[in-house]
């Protein structure tokens, strides 16, 4: 079946342009996740939607960025007035997150939005 | 706050034995998890352990947990030269287990033919 996409795979802006990324779930999933990987450093936790619940948005480095998600389906993650300090990949996730002890909740990652803010 | 942390390289030859450690701060973790990720490719979950286990063993892998130190390893048997990746360690930091993960830096494997 189908993974978890993403799009645009590159995207080149200029510094101060806003950008759109966008991340297709797996069906059925309804935990939704996005993290920032910088050059040679590990996955960084920007926020968690899980269904129909407020999403988890303590890993936001500022107010420029900002994601919705409408239902469990597809999520957009918003970087406003983009800055250099912002390129990066940017990976999307999805999981069953069923939680509790039903099992573990393996992630899905999607290929990523490769960002470069000029 | 919540942290982990890995060596960012390890190098070696093919059919040796690779180990990867990684430690973390958060001792309500629910699971530990490992992850791979290729080269142009998204990260796999390659193995995981729940935080009341010791020791896992999934074929050439085996991953060892010491709850009192925090610290957490994968050792990879027979290594290949697909074993190449980059090697993430996470931590489940949300004990009603839901899913929200923290990674670690990320450990390069090289294998030398």
């Amino acid at each position: 079946g189908a993974g978890v996409s993403q799009s645009p795979s590159n995207k080149v802006t200029e510094k101060g342009k806003d950008v759109e990324l966008r991340c297709d779930p797996i069906s059925g999933h309804t935990a939704l996740y996005w993290y920032r990987q910088r050059l040679g450093q590990g996955l960084e936790f920007l926020i968690y939607f899980q269904g129909n619940s407020a999403p988890d948005k303590s890993g936001l480095p500022s107010d420029r960025f900002s994601a919705e998600r409408t239902g469990e389906s597809v999520s957009t993650l918003t970087i406003q007035r983009t800055q250099q300090e912002d390129s990066a990949v940017y990976l999307c996730a999805s999981s069953l997150a069923l939680g509790g002890t039903s099992g573990i909740n393996e992630q899905f990652f999607g290929p990523g939005t490769r960002l470069t803010v000029l | 706050g919540e942290d982990v942390e890995q060596s960012l390289f390890l190098s070696v030859r093919e059919g040796d034995s690779s180990v990867i450690n990684c430690t973390y701060t958060d001792s309500s973790s629910t699971y530990l998890y490992w992850y791979k990720q290729e080269p142009g490719a998204g990260l796999q979950l390659l193995t995981y352990i729940f935080s009341n286990m010791d020791m896992k063993q999934d074929q050439r892998l085996t991953v060892l947990l010491n709850k009192k130190d925090k610290h957490l390893s994968l050792r990879i048997a027979d290594t290949q030269t697909g074993d190449s990746a980059i090697y993430f360690c996470a931590e489940s930091i949300d004990s009603s287990n839901t899913g929200k993960l923290i990674f670690g830096q990320g450990t390069t494997l090289q294998v030398k033919p």
